[in-house]
């Protein structure tokens, strides 16, 4: 059982470089979401679907674009990085069959921006 | 709008005490509740949850109690260990959103 799986674990990048962070999940849920962790807080929403080809803005969006192209699939790309988006992102999915359905979330991706 | 308050940390206790960690909500209906623990380099992983008033999620001697009337979800263990120690997040949800709305986090030392 798989789950949530993110790549790249730890990447590190410098300013202005872009990339894009992958997560697949095999669970056939409909809701994927990605969040940030920085030292000392909390989760923080970047961006989440609710099904295949939709996207939306979270609490923090700025700087970040996604897609979700396919159902398993969700990608966070960093167009031009920033040392202030250095953190510890985290993905996560959701079955769409009730409010006491939890999230799953994978490993997480931690990222430095020098 | 609808919010989760946690007891902030961290909280260090010994190996064998009791541990509560407090966890309110403020919310317009009737969500689900959720607590959640990340062990070190670790995602989030579901701890226990609880979905209607009175009812009581339990895991891995942990427990909590879903309670309307004081607006509450405190997660309690009876004598914590050291591989308890982590960060734990209390969570709601309701049936008409698709976001879960997470508490900021308390971390959980124990000493051996």
């Amino acid at each position: 059982n798989a789950g949530v799986t993110q790549t790249p674990k730890f990447r590190v990048l410098k300013t202005g470089q872009s990339m894009t962070l992958l997560c697949a999940q095999d669970m056939n849920h409909e809701y994927m979401y990605w969040y940030r962790q920085d030292p000392g807080m909390g989760l923080r929403l970047i961006h989440y679907s609710v099904g295949e080809g939709t996207t939306a803005k979270g609490e923090v969006p700025d700087g970040y674009n996604v897609s979700r192209l396919k159902k398993q699939n969700f990608l966070l790309g960093l167009e031009s990085a920033a040392p202030s988006q250095t953190s510890v992102y985290f993905c996560a999915s959701r079955s769409d069959r009730g409010p006491d359905q939890p999230q799953h979330f994978g490993d997480g991706t931690r990222l430095s921006i020098l | 709008g609808d919010s989760v308050t946690q007891m902030e940390g961290p909280v260090t206790l010994s190996e064998e005490a009791f541990l509560t960690i407090n966890c309110t909500y403020t919310a317009t209906g009737y969500p689900s509740l959720f607590w959640y623990v990340q062990y070190p380099g670790e995602g989030l992983q579901l701890l226990l949850k609880a979905t209607k008033a009175d009812d009581k999620g339990s895991n891995k001697g942990f427990e909590a109690t879903y309670r309307k009337e004081t607006t509450s979800f405190h997660l309690e263990k009876g004598s914590v260990q050291v591989s308890d120690s982590a960060v734990y997040f209390c969570a709601l949800s309701y049936s008409s959103a698709s976001k879960i709305i997470f508490g900021s986090g308390t971390r959980l030392s124990i000493r051996p």
